[in-house]
């Protein structure tokens, strides 16, 4: 299935510490976003055009890469961060795919 | 106020045929091209396909293309989502998606459960 590689697939962090998710893109030359979902919730585009972060999102976060490594970065993780985070790549083919998703529990 | 508003879900026999709709409010739905998006309970998201504005441009996932058909009426600012020959595997929520930047907005998503 076009499923793309994340990692890590769990983690928890301590409020404050450095947190880096990674996307593995099936191709270069593509957009990568992101996306928060918390539990019970529907998923919330976070950062999009890889480093441009969505209306409301703390600039404690910020998203880079290239080719086909991309990652997403919380500089000092708080609380209200814990949730699952998924990449997305568009435009290729097929048009969208979602990464596997990396779940952030707060240690 | 950008609202994606899901129904037509709830509990289907295996081998029926289910009919999703998103109504969408609060901004000129003809200037945005509509997707839909699963999850599976407990796993992660999954791209269905999409919908260019004038329904002239249509993409699917390719393993699931046989399954879905996806269609939109600008007049009545809805999108909506055929679902035929349905399987336990399509158990899962459904969302709909404005795809500007990936997906910058979604449903809430409907509960499509496929049970005998």
């Amino acid at each position: 299935d076009n499923v793309l590689p994340q990692s890590p697939t769990t983690m928890a962090a301590s409020p404050g510490e450095k947190v880096t998710i990674t996307c593995h893109a099936s191709s270069s030359g593509v957009y990568m976003n992101w996306h928060q979902q918390k539990s019970g919730t529907s998923p919330k585009l976070w950062i999009y055009d890889t480093s441009k972060l969505a209306s409301g999102v703390p600039d404690r976060f910020s998203g880079s890469g290239s080719g086909t490594s991309y990652s997403l970065t919380i500089n000092t993780m708080e609380t209200e961060d814990a949730a699952t985070y998924y990449c997305q790549q568009c435009c290729s083919t097929p048009p969208i795919t979602f990464g596997s998703g990396t779940k952030l529990e707060i240690k | 106020e950008v609202k994606l508003v899901e129904s037509g879900g709830g509990l289907v026999q295996p081998g029926r045929s289910l009919k999703l709709s998103c109504a969408a409010s609060g901004f000129n739905f003809n200037d945005y091209w509509m997707g839909w998006v699963r999850q599976a309970p407990g796993k992660g998201l999954e791209w269905i396909g999409e919908i260019n504005k004038d329904s002239s441009i249509i993409n699917y996932t390719p393993s699931l293309k046989d399954k879905f058909t996806i269609s939109r009426d600008n007049a009545q600012n809805t999108l909506y989502l055929q679902m035929r020959n349905v399987e336990s595997e399509d158990t899962a929520i459904y969302y709909c998606a404005r795809e500007q930047h990936g997906c910058d907005y979604w449903g809430q998503g409907v509960m499509v459960t496929v049970s005998s």
